[in-house]
């Protein structure tokens, strides 16, 4: 059964301060990782996908990188700012299951200004 | 292009009655997914319907369905409340093509309350 871990559960840093989200998970055999936003009481904003195959995706000032052998994702975001300040969560989808995706318990970053 | 929209937003329901919730995905976009919220155990899945069908279905109990209609909405019902009900439900919809690289698209949820 695949679980997906993420630490820290919170984070609270400066502005201006690079930081990096992690996310782990105990079934290699994923189709693809999915990073996503939540602001308070709100919906999920997709950040960034990346593909079983692939070993990063970038946009902007997020990078969030892939080893799928280990289990391992990490997010990182650069020269956080406040409005950085949310929930961030990553989940796995796998062969032959749709669209399901199985989440983590979240990081809930806090960027001070 | 609009988003996925989730209706009502908000729901206050007594205990014991049952409830209806609806999702219109993107444009386009035939499977629907619901998942529940909760402080307590995060994001879980409920079921997803592709072309009218229930193609995945997670561990929750007989008073939870769903059904999909012909133009892609979706609703979700949940019968017989109970104070665990009481969750932020999503609903995610993902585009044509090989879910490989294609991502969900969620909704703002329905916050549903139980008294």
């Amino acid at each position: 059964k695949q679980e997906v871990t993420q630490i820290p559960a919170a984070l609270s840093v400066p502005e201006g301060e690079n930081l990096v989200l992690n996310c782990s998970f105990t079934d290699s055999a994923i189709y693809n990782l999915q990073w996503f936003r939540q602001d308070p009481g709100k919906g999920l904003t997709s950040l960034l996908l990346i593909q079983s195959s692939q070993r990063e995706q970038t946009s902007g000032r997020l990078n969030a990188s892939l080893d799928k052998s280990s289990g391992r994702s990490t997010l990182y975001i650069a020269a956080s700012q406040p409005g950085d300040s949310a929930t961030y969560l990553c989940a796995v989808s796998h062969y032959n299951q749709g669209g399901k995706l199985i989440f983590g318990q979240g990081t809930e970053l806090s960027v001070k200004p | 292009k609009a988003g996925v929209t989730q209706t009502p937003r908000y729901l206050i329901k007594t205990r014991g009655q049952q409830v209806t919730l609806s999702c219109s995905p993107i444009s386009g976009h035939r499977s629907v997914s619901w998942y529940q919220q909760t402080p307590g155990q995060g994001l879980q899945f409920l079921f997803e319907y592709f072309s009218e069908t229930q193609r995945n279905k997670g561990n929750f109990p007989g008073r939870f369905s769903g059904r999909q209609f012909s133009n892609s909405r979706s609703e979700m019902n949940v019968s017989t409340l109970e104070l665990g009900d009481s969750a932020l439900y999503l609903c995610a919809s993902n585009p044509p093509g090989s879910l490989k690289n294609t991502e969900a698209f969620f909704g703002q949820g329905t916050r549903l309350t139980v008294v």
